[in-house]
């Protein structure tokens, strides 16, 4: 089965503009992740959708960040504006449901810096 | 506040020898405690998982060990490989609360042939 796709692998912003992120997970899985990944340290959750419905944003930089996944299939996490901090990479997981001990799948990561 | 500890953050390894990283969890709803394995530039995959009501559980040169009580758990990599040079996360999650996993801060693996 395909993977899950990330785009763009990799972003340059200065600090104070704005970037979105994009993913399309495994077809078929109904809840969907992002994290977010800094150097060095282990991934944080940002979200967690169940199909087109958040289901945890409690860790998500609302004043800052945002996220969306119409029609329960792909999902945009937007950043405006950013800030030198926000330099990590952003992963998102995919699993066929928020349930058990499902597998979560994860992309290769977009990788964002904030000059 | 971190509630998985993980270490060592790095270990090197002669091919052939046996790696082993621990890790420790504060939260006792935890129910599931997987690994995963992070080559550069991509995400991270899953190498086995565990779950507390078992003690050990083994695939293939990978090995979980778990101690519920001392709410603590461990990964060995038997007869480690150059291949196995990677980065390795711990994690748990409640399975009834959406399986959200809460990682470690990694250990980077180095195998040195």
């Amino acid at each position: 089965e395909a993977g899950v796709a990330q785009s763009p692998r990799y972003k340059i912003i200065e600090k104070r503009q704005s970037v979105a992120f994009w993913c399309n997970p495994i077809s078929g899985h109904a809840t969907l992740y992002w994290y977010q990944q800094i150097l060095g340290q282990g991934p944080k959750l940002l979200i967690q959708f169940q199909n087109n419905g958040v289901v945890d944003d409690s860790q998500l930089p609302k004043d800052r960040f945002s996220a969306e996944r119409l029609k329960g299939v792909d999902s945009t996490l937007k950043i405006q504006p950013a800030k030198l901090e926000d330099s990590a990479v952003y992963l998102c997981a995919s699993s066929l449901d928020g349930l058990g001990a499902n597998v979560l799948t994860f992309g290769a990561g977009s990788r964002l810096t904030v000059l | 506040q971190q509630q998985v500890k993980q270490s060592p953050q790095s270990l090197i390894v002669q091919k052939g020898g046996i790696s082993i990283i621990n890790c420790a969890y504060e939260n006792t709803a935890f129910d599931y405690f997987p690994w995963y394995q992070q080559f550069p530039g991509k995400g991270p995959a899953l190498l086995i998982a565990i779950r507390p009501d078992v003690s050990e559980k083994k695939e293939g040169r990978f090995t979980i060990s778990f101690n519920k009580s001392a709410k603590q758990f461990s990964l060995h990599i038997m007869d480690s490989q150059p291949g196995d040079s990677a980065t390795y996360f711990c994690a748990a999650s409640v399975r009834a609360a959406g399986n959200k996993l809460t990682f470690g801060g990694g250990t980077r693996v180095l195998v040195k042939p």
